[in-house]
């Protein structure tokens, strides 16, 4: 079954520790994505990788780092540092036959710090 | 400042009823544009692309670059639209998009 898979769904977190959200993909898309969805503010580009070992910021990358070691693998760590961590997170990817700005998008997974 | 503007939370109209949700954008050139959606307890998704000129679920939108506006329509609202919809164009290379803030849609009977 092809598709975009996050885990964990829920996730809970002590303020001062890291975590990583896992994103995994096998529709062989070279682009990958991460937002961050919060009540009234739509979605917001964390980062994104256009290729495998590549990646740039998006518009809130502070806070957060990703790798991109694997085309399938795009996970985000949101480190101590980010200052409102709680928020629900959105994985997406794109590329192969797909259509020009059409991006598929994981079920998110809840961060929350306690 | 390049920004896309949706400017209602929240949008109720009866079934039958006209429905248009708004998008402004003030990217600069000539930006692509999509519409995405997310019905309840499913993945956000892609509705439709302004280049292609189609019509998805009887909904059309229409690039209005005078106005820089990108409007969702459908004439004649059902119940299943209910859903939240997002303006996003791409706003770098790649697919890289930048979403509105959303327009919850609910259609009432």
């Amino acid at each position: 079954d092809g598709g975009i898979t996050q885990s964990p769904k829920y996730l809970f977190r002590k303020e001062g520790q890291n975590v990583t959200l896992s994103c995994e993909q096998n529709l062989n898309h070279d682009a990958m994505y991460w937002y961050r969805q919060d009540p009234g503010q739509g979605l917001r580009l964390i980062y994104y990788s256009q290729i495998v070992n590549d990646f740039q910021k998006g518009d809130i990358a502070e806070g957060y780092s990703v790798s991109r070691e694997k085309k399938e693998s795009f996970p985000l760590t949101v480190t101590s540092a980010q200052k409102n961590p709680t928020a629900f997170y959105l994985c997406a990817s794109s590329g192969g036959t797909a259509a020009t700005g059409e991006l598929f998008f994981g079920e998110g997974s809840r961060l929350t710090v306690l | 400042a390049q920004r896309v503007t949706q400017p209602e939370k929240l949008l109720s109209v009866f079934k039958g009823a006209p429905v248009e949700l708004k998008c402004n954008y003030s990217y600069s050139g000539s930006p692509e544009l999509f519409w995405y959606v997310q019905y309840s307890r499913q993945r956000l998704q892609l509705l439709l692309r302004h280049i292609s000129r189609e019509s998805i679920k009887g909904f059309t939108a229409d690039l209005n670059k005078g106005e820089t506006s990108f409007h969702l329509k459908k004439p004649f609202a059902q119940e299943e639209d209910s859903a939240m919809y997002y303006c996003a164009p791409k706003t770098g290379g790649g697919n890289k998009l930048t979403f509105g803030t959303g327009t919850q849609l609910k259609v009432e009977l």
